[in-house]
């Protein structure tokens, strides 16, 4: 079964408001997970490190206000989409960095409609 | 050059064909890699870990890791119609901070 839970796996928000996006590690404690963009027919995009109990780490290019991310407990990372546009429109999937067996996890994605 | 390159595809084999999917890396202090299986709008499920080099098997899938020639091989035995998805090969960067370097994924078709 999944180790990693993403929720929700779908969500249609209209343009200008915010959508928040959860990630759990299901059965171990993750100090560090990774949100991801993918388009269709494209390779994963890594877009910020959500570290526990500090601030993420985002890629280049990736805007901070526009994509909050918080890592607020050892098997909970959340990712707002704040004032979202059609052009946000993707499928997101969190991953979570099991330490002890040097192993990432990926949560099953979710879908963003902006309409 | 990419750390880690891997051939798009499409791969299209028939039923009951043996799969070879391979990805080739740049940094030979890399040493945990792992296999992933992506179906069409979901997310990324792991296959194979395998650390530093040899063969590890699982049910209809090994997973190989050449370090001499920096060559990662994951086999699919018996394939099925089930199997045909995204493989995308990925390694753990050389800093341990679980950021992934991925392969850009093969797509393969099992026909039956």
């Amino acid at each position: 079964g999944a180790v990693v839970s993403q929720h929700p796996s779908r969500v249609i928000c209209k343009s200008g408001t915010s959508v928040k996006i959860e990630c759990r590690s299901l059965d171990f404690q993750a100090t560090t997970m990774f949100w991801y963009r993918q388009f269709p027919k494209k390779s994963l995009m890594l877009m910020a490190t959500s570290n526990e109990g500090s601030k993420a780490t985002y890629e280049q290019g990736v805007e901070k206000d526009k994509f909050l991310i918080n890592h607020a407990s050892l098997t909970l990372s959340t990712l707002t989409v704040t004032s979202a546009h059609p052009e946000d429109s993707s499928f997101y999937i969190c991953s979570a960095f099991r330490t002890e067996r040097n192993t990432i996890y990926f949560g099953e994605g979710s879908w963003l409609t902006v309409v | 050059q990419k750390e880690v390159e891997q051939d798009p595809g499409p791969l299209s084999v028939p039923e009951g064909a043996i799969v070879s999917l391979n990805c080739t890396y740049s940094n030979s202090a890399f040493q945990y890699f792992m296999w992933y299986r992506q179906y069409s709008r979901k997310g990324p499920e792991l296959l194979m870990y395998t650390y530093s080099s040899g063969n590890k098997e699982d049910g209809r899938f090994t997973a190989q890791v050449d370090k001499s020639s920096k060559y990662i091989s994951l086999f699919i035995r018996d394939s099925q119609p089930s199997d045909s998805a995204t493989y995308l090969c990925a390694t753990l960067s050389s800093s341990n901070t679980g950021k992934l370097i991925f392969g850009q994924g093969t797509t393969l078709q099992v026909k039956p």
